[in-house]
């Protein structure tokens, strides 16, 4: 079936450093959402992407989609403790509604000031 | 605006109970999803009702059901508990219009802890 992969499971960065996590869908997908999750907490909304090759930025975070629209990346510059949590993407199942998502197994991203 | 609120936040039963999970959804949505969270498996797609009805049922057996009110409130129940069913409970509502990309964003409550003894 229909599958949402992402990589890496775990990420340990120094503050300061980059973060990027990738995500793979085995089918095209018409949008892909990411979240966050803080330790402890539930998934929050970061963005949506909709078109072919669309990048969005939100400060320190940037958002692709790739060309075929199976594939996307988080991108974070300059890691703070702050960015802490577990990210992940997610995209509407095939044939479903939009209240229909298939997520990624999430990135946990740690950050060591 | 209230978010989304889910009762009981925390919920021990044992094999063979059954369970009923609430979610209030953000006032004006209609569409309310329920999402399992385990470890292992991650966040997985229960079903999703929109104005009273099932839109959608993921790939869960029949033990898992659900429901939605005029009010857009909406219940989950799942009978004869498995330790197996044991995980995080998370309900999203959204305002999803069918055929439209926009207000897509699913906005999730602080999920009911369940633990199957």
């Amino acid at each position: 079936g229909q599958q949402v992969m992402q990589i890496p499971q775990y990420q340990h960065v120094q503050e300061g450093e980059d973060f990027t996590t990738y995500c793979n869908s085995s089918t095209t997908l018409s949008n892909i959402q990411w979240y966050k999750q803080r330790p402890g907490g539930h998934p929050v909304f970061l963005i949506q992407l909709v078109k072919s090759g669309e990048v969005k930025k939100q400060k320190r975070l940037t958002f692709q989609f790739g060309e075929a629209k199976k594939n996307s990346s988080l991108h974070i510059t300059a890691t703070q403790t702050t960015d802490v949590g577990t990210y992940f993407c997610a995209g509407p199942n095939y044939g479903g509604s939009q209240g229909n998502l298939i997520f990624g197994k999430g990135t946990k991203l740690s950050v060591k000031p | 605006k209230a978010g989304v609120t889910q009762t009981p936040r925390y919920l021990i039963k044992t094999r063979g109970q059954q369970v009923t999970l609430s979610c209030s959804p953000i006032s004006g949505h209609r569409s309310v999803s329920w999402y399992q969270q385990t470890p292992g498996q991650g966040l997985q797609f229960l079903f999703e009702y929109f104005s009273e009805t099932q839109r959608n049922k993921g790939n869960f057996p029949g033990r898992f059901s659900g429901r939605q009110f005029s009010n857009s409130r909406s219940e989950m129940n799942v009978s004869t508990l498995e330790l197996g069913d044991s995980a995080l409970y998370l309900c999203a509502s959204s305002l999803a219009v069918s055929g439209s990309l926009s207000y897509n964003e699913q906005f999730f409550g602080p999920g009911t802890r369940l633990t199957v003894l």
